[in-house]
């Protein structure tokens, strides 16, 4: 299986930071990254799609980069809705396998 | 707009089975793939594997082919997902999700399972 790691399990950031996850697979994997956000009360919604794609709804502070092994998720301004776990998932291979999070606070 | 309704949380003893429920509404059911994730507490995200609601096919990730049973009722738009042999290790909150083209673009609420004696 492919293993997703994400280094930082918790970061802290002040409102209106630029902030930057990181996420990186034990092989290339193509381009085929995700990100999600996990809220406190458990809800979880899809934020980039295909490495960089925005998916529908999601507001254009958060975007997605990266190539080969390593990913990264920026959230520019940071808001306070923005309080939650992300991570990342890739489906370059079965089974889709997920980073283990990085919890986001506000400093 | 896509909604996916899960059935309300389990208790149930080691050794017994649960299925959980995941309605879906807003889309047609049978166009996309409807996956499942595991998240035990405190814990990430595990993806289970996925239920064409088409075609009835399935694929599973190894680590749940023998735990889980995935299946969907077209005349309902409802998927269902069936965990046999329970020990405490399946104990966690089970979501449903479905697909976009390659990504889990709209989530359920969740089902919590607690396997208690």
């Amino acid at each position: 299986d492919i293993q997703m790691t994400q280094t930082t399990s918790s970061l802290s950031a002040s409102l209106g930071d630029r902030v930057t996850i990181s996420c990186s697979a034990s092989q290339g994997i193509s381009n085929y990254l995700n990100w999600y956000q996990q809220k406190p009360d458990g809800t979880v919604k899809l934020l980039i799609y295909y490495t960089s794609s925005l998916h529908s709804g999601v507001p254009s502070r958060f975007s997605g980069s990266g190539s080969g092994t390593d990913y990264s998720l920026t959230i520019s301004n940071l808001e306070p809705e923005d309080i939650a776990t992300y991570y990342c998932q890739q489906y370059s291979k079965l089974p889709w396998t997920f980073g283990g999070g990085t919890k986001l606070e506000i400093k | 707009q896509v909604q996916l309704q899960q059935s309300a949380a389990e208790l149930a003893r080691p050794g017994a089975s649960v299925k959980m429920s995941c309605k879906a509404s807003g889309y047609t059911f049978t166009s996309y793939t409807m996956h499942w994730v595991k998240q035990r507490p405190g814990q990430g995200l595990e993806w289970i594997g996925y239920i064409n609601p088409s075609s009835g096919y399935t694929e599973y990730n190894q680590k749940f082919k023998d735990k889980t049973t995935l299946t969907a009722d077209k005349s309902s738009s409802t998927a269902y997902m069936q965990l046999s042999s329970l020990t405490s290790e399946d104990s966690a909150v089970y979501y449903c999700a479905r697909s976009g083209d390659y990504d889990l673009a709209y989530w359920g609420q969740g089902t919590l399972v607690t396997v208690s004696a």
